[in-house]
């Protein structure tokens, strides 16, 4: 069965930093891309960042550009999303998700049960 | 980017039948969407994948009663013999060469 388990979300002081991983199991993780989505309390969901099934190209949001990393460890079937500068807005559950492709060019076919980080003094 | 938009709520009687849109920009008529379930305090859920064509591919495990059809820039998905875990928030999904946009959701309420 395919599955998606996030941690290291938690509460944080705005300006700091934060690493999200998500463990994947039960499919080929190197063969297929992957995203974070998040989700603002009582908000509808808002793509964060994607990267292709090798690890060498990526995508960001212009709200998180420049301040988030995705990653990912395919030796390990880890995806990673490294969070700084964090401000309040970025409050949110973080959805890992699988892309039903290798890039670009998918969409998102399956979800983890997400991890929820709050920036708050 | 494109656009999507959906109606921010919809109901319908238990056992019935709904039709839930999904609105692309135009210039993206074409576009292939997925369709997300995601229930009252729980992750979201994966449904479908949807053409332009109205061709579709389910989920594993998502029943029968969901379909998807397509006309021009709309995408639809359609809920029928309605049961209260339907009760959900519904969310359309593109994607571009390099970004992926949801849809403002649809509040599905099952009376």
């Amino acid at each position: 069965e395919v599955h998606l388990l996030e941690f290291g979300g938690g509460l944080v002081q705005p300006g700091g930093s934060l690493r999200l991983s998500c463990a994947a199991s039960g499919f080929t993780f190197s063969s297929y891309a992957m995203s974070w989505v998040r989700q603002a309390p009582g908000k509808g969901l808002e793509w964060v960042s994607s990267i292709h099934s090798g690890g060498g190209t990526t995508y960001n949001a212009d709200s998180v550009k420049g301040r988030f990393t995705i990653s990912r460890d395919n030796s390990k079937n880890i995806l990673y999303l490294q969070m700084n500068s964090l401000r309040a807005e970025d409050t949110a559950v973080y959805y890992c998700a699988k892309l039903a492709g290798y890039n670009s060019g998918y969409g998102m076919d399956v979800w983890g049960q997400g991890t929820t980080v709050t920036v708050s003094s | 980017q494109p656009v999507l938009t959906q109606s921010s709520s919809a109901s319908a009687s238990l056992g019935s039948s709904v039709k839930l849109t999904c609105t692309l920009s135009s210039v993206h008529s074409s576009y292939i969407i997925a369709w997300h379930q995601q229930q009252p305090g729980k992750a979201p859920r994966y449904l479908m994948k949807l053409e332009g064509s109205g061709s579709y591919n389910k989920g594993s495990g998502v029943p029968d009663r969901f379909s998807g059809s397509s006309s021009g820039a709309d995408r639809y998905l359609t809920i029928s013999n309605l049961q209260s875990e339907d009760e959900a928030d519904y969310y359309c999904e593109t994607w571009d060469s390099n970004t992926w946009v949801f849809g403002g959701g649809t509040m599905l309420t099952v009376l």
